[in-house]
């Protein structure tokens, strides 16, 4: 089926660093998301983007965060500063459409932040 | 039952039983997804079921979903070790976009 990417796989940092976290999303598809899934909790959505534009957040999507897609290349999250909470796996999500359409995950970057 | 539990609850059945997950849901919706996920991955669509749906069928999964009250259930008959895995149900919101995602449910299907 089609296939979501994410980059790295794994990331260790420093609180207070920024980090960056990549998503090759499915290539027809014009809907990404966001989600962060602490150990053993339940997956919470952060943030969808369609068109160039955040079109919904969740209170978790912190002032420290920001998403962008240049030019049809990587969906990126970006934390600067991290903070030892941010610590979780990230999961980066794609659909065609943003109706109520499958949404299709990646492998999840998972980030510990020290 | 999944809904409003933030941590992951556990199930452990043989191979060749059956077995119901439950979930209930907060906020309408017109379409439940149920999503496993495999250790280290993330989650894949298994079935979505619809309103108009009460119930749906894929293979050896069932999921029902009864809009009145709120609450939907994904069945697997004769279960198998390859089942082993988390399994979560999700909604959406009225825009559409947003899942909504249950604890889930880890289920441990041994030989």
């Amino acid at each position: 089926g089609p296939k979501v990417l994410q980059i790295p796989s794994h990331q260790i940092i420093d609180m207070g660093q920024m980090v960056t976290l990549n998503c090759d999303p499915v290539s027809n598809h014009l809907y990404f998301y966001w989600y962060k899934q602490i150990l053993g909790q339940q997956m919470e959505f952060l943030v969808n983007f369609y068109n160039g534009k955040v079109m919904e957040k969740s209170k978790l999507f912190k002032d420290q965060f920001s998403v962008e897609r240049p030019d049809g290349s990587y969906f990126t999250l970006k934390i600067q500063p991290t903070a030892l909470e941010d610590s979780a796996v990230y999961f980066c999500a794609s659909s065609q459409t943003g109706f109520q359409d499958t949404q299709y995950f990646g492998p999840g970057t998972r980030l510990l932040v020290l | 039952s999944q809904w409003g539990e933030e941590n992951l609850q556990a199930l452990s059945i043989q191979e060749g039983e059956d077995v119901t997950m439950n979930c209930s849901y907060k906020t309408y919706t017109t379409v439940v997804h149920w999503y496993r996920q495999d250790s280290g991955r993330g989650p894949a669509l298994i079935i979505l079921i619809r309103s108009n749906e009460r119930e749906k069928r894929s293979g050896r999964l069932r999921a029902t979903l009864d809009t009145s009250s709120q609450s939907s259930s994904l069945s697997i008959t004769a279960a198998q070790c390859e089942d082993t895995a988390v399994y979560f149900c999700a909604t959406n919101n009225n825009a559409g976009a947003k899942l909504t995602f249950g604890g889930g449910t880890r289920l441990t299907v041994r030989p």
